[in-house]
């Protein structure tokens, strides 16, 4: 199975300051189709998640252009440049390119 | 717009079975892929189950694989989830999620298996 790794786990964060999750694969999650399967999903407390970001970089209708990813292979990026006060939760980076589809352990993120 | 309404969730003894349902409405589920997500108490999220969009490849995680199945009802525009042998390790909120990259979540349903 796919390992997804991410760094931190907790990231506190100031408002209006910018954050940045690292996660990371244990195998390449380009596909045979040449697409890469990695998608990054918000969750608040007491909530179901929601999809940020799908094949890396494709932000999703109605979230903010102050949420950005990046990467490429094996190594991947989720940044804010701007934290508000909503975006604190869980961030999970998620790969689906080789089933078993397999989640990060998740960034707790709150404010400092 | 898309969505989707998970039910069937409850208290079961370890050894028991339970359906889950996951109501569609927006978009048709026998035309989409769909996913079962799973999140223990606590914990991080677990893709369970997940059937390509023609429905004719269904796969199941390791911990479920013998288990659990996944189902559709095109006329109830419904995706199931049949849940059999239950254990503990099983307790969890079970979401539906719809399309290859998760797209759109329900709200999720509690599965408890304690005797």
């Amino acid at each position: 199975d796919v390992v997804m790794t991410q760094s931190p786990l907790s990231l506190p964060v100031t408002l209006g300051q910018p954050a940045s999750i690292s996660c990371r694969s244990s195998q390449s999650l380009v596909h045979s189709n040449g697409n890469t399967y990695v998608n990054w999903f918000h969750q608040r407390p007491g909530q179901s998640p929601r999809r940020l970001i799908y094949k890396v970089s494709n932000r999703d209708s109605g979230v903010p252009d102050r949420f950005s990813g990046s990467g490429s292979g094996t190594d991947f990026t989720l940044k804010v440049s701007r934290v508000e006060a909503e975006d604190v939760g869980v961030y999970y980076c998620m790969q689906t390119t080789h089933w078993p589809f397999t989640f990060g352990p998740g960034t707790k993120v709150d404010v400092k | 717009q898309v969505q989707l309404v998970e039910s069937g969730g409850g208290v079961v003894q370890p050894g028991g079975s339970l359906r889950l349902s996951c109501a569609a409405s927006g978009f048709t589920v026998t035309n989409s892929a769909m996913q079962w997500v799973r999140q223990a108490p606590g914990k991080g999220l677990e893709s369970v189950a997940y059937t390509e969009y023609e429905g004719s490849f269904m796969h199941y995680g390791e911990s479920v694989e013998g288990r659990f199945t996944v189902s559709r009802d095109s006329s109830k525009n419904t995706l199931y989830l049949q849940m059999n042998g239950l254990r503990g390790d099983d307790t969890a909120v079970y979401y539906c999620a719809k399309g290859y990259t998760l797209d759109s979540w329900g709200q999720g349903t509690l599965v408890t298996v304690s005797s």
